[in-house]
Formats: structure tokens, sequence, C-alpha cells
């Protein structure tokens, strides 16, 4: 089946390690989001690449990262990890048009020690 | 700006009620709109969406018909089951204002059905 994979599912790092989280997809789909939620909120963008552009949310904290090497990766990089960035990190896809949904991984779930 | 106004939670319900968790939205033009379901340590799964003013999208029983004069997109079940229990989320995308892929999302609504 054609889906959206996060590596890993859980991910644990200490204050101010680098962390990097990965995420794959086999539908082809021309935008890549990566979202980050904390407990009982709504997800919230922090980025996206509409195929090689990359779009930054301008809230979007500068230790957060983003590569795309290719169309089927994109890798969310967290320069300097503090407690405040312990959540579940959601990478998303679609193919970008206005009636277009968006197709979510499972998550990955991010603690700081 | 868009925004999207969902019903405050959590909601509780005895399996077999009648479920209508309510969603309004701020947008200018004609976006799309989307109901998603999150179930516990998931990511978020598509349940159903409408692209233009009247349209009833449907999927497990759950619909939702997207009103342009009320700007409202409530989410409805007839009868409830526990494996419904997850958070709801209410998001639009493609305003006038705003970008054609992104999704603006309400708070959400953690639904909770006791046997």
């Amino acid at each position: 089946d054609a889906m959206v994979i996060q590596n890993p599912r859980y991910q644990v790092t200490q204050f101010g390690k680098p962390v990097t989280l990965s995420c794959s997809q086999t539908l082809n789909h021309n935008v890549m989001y990566w979202y980050q939620q904390k407990s009982s909120q709504a997800p919230k963008l922090l980025f996206h690449y509409y195929d090689k552009d990359f779009n930054n949310e301008a809230d979007t904290p500068d230790n957060f990262q983003s590569r795309r090497p290719n169309t089927s990766f994109c890798f969310l990089d967290i320069r300097s990890p503090g407690l405040g960035d312990a959540a579940m990190y959601l990478c998303a896809t679609s193919r970008g048009g206005v009636e277009d949904e968006q197709f979510f991984g499972p998550g990955t779930r991010l603690t700081v020690l | 700006g868009d925004s999207v106004t969902q019903m405050e939670g959590p909601v509780t319900l005895s399996e077999e009620a009648f479920l209508t968790i309510n969603c309004t939205y701020t947008a200018t033009g004609y976006p799309s709109l989307f109901w998603y379901v999150q179930y516990p340590g998931e990511g978020l799964q598509l349940l159903l969406k409408a692209t233009k003013a009247d349209d009833k999208g449907s999927n497990k029983g759950f619909e939702a018909t997207y009103r342009k004069e009320t700007t409202s997109f409530h989410l409805e079940k007839g009868s409830v089951q526990v494996s419904d229990s997850a958070v709801y989320f209410c998001a639009l995308s493609g305003s006038s204002s705003g970008s054609a892929r992104q999704l603006t999302f309400g708070s959400g609504t953690q639904l909770t059905v006791l046997p």
C-alpha cells in the first residue's frame, strides 16, 4: 500500500544533542510537510517543500531545519533540542492542489532528557 | 486570516448515541473543508472532505455538509461505537487569502464513547 513512513516511531535525545527524524513516501506527492504536535493541541506546521522549493513558517525557530534530497525522502533536523521541543512530529504529503487532502505518517514521539 | 472554530470538548457519549461536533470557519473565497481523526499515539487520518458549497462528505457512517451560508461543516454520526473514540480535527485549505497547500486546523475535539 502507498503510504507515509516515519522513522523512528520513538526517539530519545539529550538536551542540546542534535537529532534527525526521517520521513519517506511511496505516494509520489509533490508536497511534504513537517508538523509539531504537543499534547492536546492541533498540529503546528513547521515548514513544507513543494518539490525542491522550501517554505518556512515565519514562527518556526532556527533550531529546526529540513532537507529533501529527493521526491521520496524528507528529514527534520533539530540542531540543539531543548526540553520544550519534546513533542510528536508528524510528516505529511499532498499532491498540492486546493482540493487535495494531506496524508499523514504515524509520527515520531521525541523525548528530550 | 483564516480560522477554524470547533466545539470544545471533551465529549463523552454512550454507545449508539447520536454525535454532533460543531465546526465553523472564517475564510475568504471557496476553501476546501476536511475532518481528520487521530487515534491515540497515531498520525491524523482523513475522515471526509468537501470541496464546494452544499457538498456532503461521508465515510464510515460520519457525514458533514459544506454550508457556505452559515460557514459551517458540522460532523455527525447517527450511532457511535466505542471504536470511534479519538480526537477529531476540522480543517480548511485553499482560501483566497491562504495557501492552497496549507491546512488551518481547529483545536480538536476529544470524543470518548462508553460501552
